[in-house]
């Protein structure tokens, strides 16, 4: 069975703080990709990033990076500098070995004040 | 292209009626599947299909039904409506067999009320 975690359901900061979205996820397979999806107010789901198992190197993308653990079976996202137009619900992913279904976490709604 | 598109956009039924949400893409995608969302649940996966021909049942499977005539369409039937099927549909294709091998882009989202 494959789980995703997102403990976090309502996040709130000002404008410019530094942001951090939790995902833990449970698999028995060694081999699985994570995805994290954004749904803006009007939404819809718009696809950020997706990482498979055997690459553990952290990625950056302008404001965005994460930060992806094995050790810990963490992929935790980070909105640097965060602004109002980052208010969005997110989702962590996770689909495992030849399965070809993707399992979402609950999301995490953040909100970002003027 | 125009990517994942579906139609309608809102709909309002009542108790026991069918409908058929619809789902195209123009990408040539062999990989299509419908999501439900429902507030603090996440998605949650309804049915599959890795190509035409061929579909699955995901997490949520009963009450609707699928099929894959075309590698570009791939509808949703709700056969007897039920207020527990009041939610918010995707649908989602990629290029390859799944999400496993690519990364699935999603359509706009149908919402659905039955009363």
């Amino acid at each position: 069975a494959q789980k995703v975690t997102q403990a976090q359901t309502e996040i709130s900061v000002v404008e410019k703080e530094d942001v951090t979205l939790d995902c833990v996820y449970e698999t028995r397979d060694t081999t699985y990709y994570l995805f994290w999806y954004k749904q803006p107010p009007s939404g819809e789901l718009v696809f950020l990033i997706r990482r498979n198992s055997f690459d553990e190197q952290n990625e950056i993308s302008g404001r965005y990076s994460w930060n992806f653990q094995k050790s810990t079976s963490s992929f935790n996202f980070t909105i640097t500098a965060s602004q109002v137009v980052d208010s969005a619900v997110y989702f962590c992913a996770l689909i495992t070995g030849a399965n070809s279904k993707l399992t979402f976490g609950k999301g995490i709604t953040l909100s970002v004040r003027p | 292209n125009a990517g994942v598109t579906q139609t309608p956009k809102f709909q309002v039924l009542k108790t026991g009626q069918s409908m058929t949400l619809q789902c195209a893409q123009d990408m040539n995608h062999e990989y299509m599947s419908w999501y439900r969302q429902d507030p603090g649940m996440g998605l949650r996966l309804i049915h599959y299909s890795v190509g035409a021909g061929i579909t699955d049942q995901g997490e949520v499977p009963n009450g609707y039904n699928v099929s894959r005539s075309t590698t570009e369409d791939f509808p949703l039937r709700l056969l007897s409506a039920a207020p527990s099927q009041t939610s918010v549909y995707f649908c989602a294709s990629s290029y390859d067999r799944g999400p496993h091998t690519d990364t699935q882009y999603f359509g706009p989202g149908t919402r659905l009320t039955v009363l």
